[in-house]
């Protein structure tokens, strides 16, 4: 069965910071794909990841792929309270028919 | 923008009960989803369905749950006989295609079962 991996599982950072959250899968994939999720709420989209050597940025976030090293990072710069969620990463099976999901880190911003 | 919908969005039920979580996906979408997030953990598949058939399936999807596309618009998961470690968040989700990588979640169904 195909695992992922995150770590870590919590964190908390404080306002202006930078953290980087990583995410380990165990088969190959090339395709690997960011949510967020707010308490209660459903899975929104960040990034999807498509190639080796993917980077992607959305404000102060930036994700990037490495399928060699079977390794996605989610990268927070100067992080502000706004973005204090739970990070799921995801990668797909080779049918693209269903996705693994990893732990989820849960994020804290401290102000 | 398109939306995938669920109802309910709370479901509460006796054990033993049957019940039926409602999805609504996004009208272009052909690939099907279900996931369950039980409280405070991982997102964890269920099932997907295309073309009125289940694709593949979680050992999780065992006999007691089902999942129909009866009128070409809503996609159900049925639950017949519904267990208290059935208590969790349902997502549904959709895709356009296989080439279309990203999936599409719906707000989800929480589902207690006393």
């Amino acid at each position: 069965e195909l695992k992922v991996e995150q770590n870590p599982l919590f964190l908390s950072m404080q306002e202006g910071k930078n953290y980087t959250i990583y995410c380990n899968y165990s088969t190959t994939s090339d395709r690997l794909y960011w949510y967020r999720q707010d308490p209660g709420k459903s899975l929104e989209s960040l990034f999807v990841l498509l190639s080796n050597g993917a980077v992607k940025q959305e404000g102060r976030l930036m994700a990037s792929l490495d399928t060699k090293a079977r390794l996605s990072t989610l990268h927070i710069t100067a992080a502000v309270h706004d973005l204090s969620a739970t990070y799921f990463c995801a990668v797909d099976t080779r049918t693209g028919n269903q996705f693994y999901f990893g732990t989820g880190t849960s994020l804290t911003v401290i102000p | 923008e398109p939306e995938v919908t669920q109802t309910p969005s709370h479901q509460v039920t006796q054990m033993g009960q049957e019940v039926i979580l409602r999805c609504v996906p996004i009208s272009n979408h052909l690939y099907f989803y279900w996931y369950r997030q039980i409280l405070g953990q991982k997102v964890e598949f269920l099932v997907s369905f295309y073309n009125n058939e289940i694709s593949e399936k979680s050992e999780i999807f065992d006999d007691q749950f089902s999942v129909e596309r009866p009128d070409g618009s809503n996609f159900t998961l049925k639950i017949r006989s519904t267990k208290l470690e059935d208590s969790a968040m349902y997502f549904c989700a959709g895709r356009p295609s296989l080439g279309y990588n990203e999936q599409f979640f719906g707000p989800g169904t929480r589902l207690t079962v006393l």
